[in-house]
């Protein structure tokens, strides 16, 4: 149980265009799902954290307009880069959690790796 | 201070060797502690949780938990040469209940 899934699993767009990340989470439902960015040879960073049907809250100097997230049902958030740049080429992960456990475990999609050209 | 800290490494043991990978955090009042395994490219997959002091098993793992003084560890025993990865550890901070934060990671390699 506890799958997490992403697509596309990979994508490379130019610069200038907006690319759409799915996050799903498969056998469960994921009250909150986060959103996560690293880049080599670095730690996970996070960007942004949603719950379902409301605002996400973004991190301090993530730019909420250059990155939307939407997170509207209990298995789907969706992330958008908008006007992508080369300097977005990342590898972008999600994770969701399910209700409030007592652990706050959190289950990682395989991500998604953004080369912009 | 970094919220969560690691040593970076590399560190390396010879196969069959106990590998401990160790964990400091700022926030006195964290409630959950994580490891988790990422291999390149690859995403991170949990190890263990841990949010009581003491030592927790599971398998060849043992994660431990000292409160007062800020740290937890993970022992890997009988290292094997498919748990060369990078080991990240993360903390659930009383300042925010909703998330973890990630330390930056330390690369271990078994050397067969």
């Amino acid at each position: 149980g506890a799958v997490v899934s992403q697509h596309p699993s990979w994508v490379i767009c130019k610069s200038g265009t907006s690319v759409k990340i799915e996050c799903r989470s498969l056998d469960f439902q994921a009250t909150t799902m986060f959103w996560y960015r690293q880049f080599p040879k670095q730690s996970l960073m996070l960007m942004a954290t949603s719950n379902e049907g409301s605002k996400a809250t973004y991190e301090q100097g993530v730019e909420k307009d250059k990155f939307l997230i939407n997170h509207a049902s209990l298995t789907l958030s969706t992330l958008t880069v908008t006007s992508a740049h080369p300097e977005d080429s990342s590898f972008y992960i999600c994770s969701a959690r399910e209700g409030h456990t007592q652990n706050n475990e959190q289950f990682f999609g395989p991500g998604t790796r953004l080369t912009v050209l | 201070q970094k919220e969560v800290e690691q040593n970076s490494g590399p560190l390396s043991v010879p196969e069959g060797a106990i590998a401990s990978l160790n964990c400091t955090y700022s926030d006195r009042g964290s409630q959950s502690f994580f490891w988790y395994r990422q291999y390149s490219g690859k995403s991170p997959e949990l190890i263990m949780f841990i949010y009581s002091n003491g030592d927790k098993e599971d398998g060849r793992f043992t994660a431990q938990l000292n409160k007062a003084s800020q740290y937890v560890s993970l022992l890997i025993r009988d290292s094997q040469p498919s748990d060369s990865a990078t080991y990240l550890c993360a903390v659930n901070p009383k300042t925010s209940y909703d998330k973890v934060i990630f330390g930056p990671g330390t690369s271990l390699s078994v050397i067969p």
